[in-house]
């Protein structure tokens, strides 16, 4: 079982709000990503990071930033909610000895952001 | 921009039923995968493939991936409730995950 862990686990806030989402793994990945997903759709890449002091921006614009101090951690920040970033914010994070050739991914179980 | 194609988009059957999911793309991948996402929780890797005509079986899970690589099939036998869930393929491509359009499975007992 992959030990990858995102709090909080639901949000609801309202708008204009400051708010970090926590993921943490404890598998010594080096790559990490953060998804976003609406209830049932597809996955959207919105940020991912190759190590330390690494962020890239992902496929999916987002207004969130995100930074990589740590290796086992990878948190995202909103400076400013608004109801259009009501989401599901999914962490996952990868083995680089892996390559790109099979880049399986490990999930945390998600947040559930609902901003008012 | 690389897409994947699900199909079909939401299936309901009944327990005991066989069914087939579709991904297709008109890139060509490394490797292929697919996950399962239960509600409220993140997706939980099933199987990835690698070489063209490649067939996996889990249990009653069998995953072929296309002979060019650019598509590829999950078939389950005789469902069951428990199968219930999203499930979703993704191609490996570069350093990322491309994810397809997912797949809803309800299967009643």
């Amino acid at each position: 079982e992959a030990d990858i862990y995102q709090t909080p686990r639901y949000l609801v806030i309202g708008t204009g709000k400051k708010i970090t989402l926590e993921c943490s793994q404890t598998m010594g990945h080096d790559k990490m990503y953060w998804y976003q997903q609406d209830p049932g759709m597809e996955l959207h890449l919105i940020h991912y990071s190759y190590g330390v002091n690494s962020t890239e921006k992902g496929d999916l614009s987002s207004e969130s930033t995100v930074s990589r101090i740590r290796t086992e951690h990878f948190p995202l920040t909103l400076e400013s909610a608004r109801p259009s970033h009501t989401s599901q914010y999914l962490c996952a994070s990868s083995d680089r000895r892996q390559g790109a050739f099979y880049n399986e991914q490990f999930f945390g179980p998600g947040t559930r952001l609902t901003v008012l | 921009t690389q897409l994947l194609e699900q199909s079909p988009q939401f299936l309901s059957i009944q327990e005991g039923e066989n069914l087939t999911v579709y991904c297709n793309s008109s890139s060509v991948f490394s490797s292929l995968q697919w996950y399962r996402q239960e509600p409220g929780e993140g997706p939980v890797l099933l199987v990835t493939v690698v070489t063209g005509g490649e067939v996996k079986k889990l249990k009653r899970l069998t995953f072929q991936f296309g002979d060019a690589r650019k598509d590829s099939s999950l078939h389950i036998t005789a469902a069951q409730p428990g199968d219930t869930g999203l499930y979703l393929c993704a191609g490996a491509a570069t350093d990322k995950l491309i994810f397809g359009t997912g797949t809803r499975l309800q299967v009643f007992p």
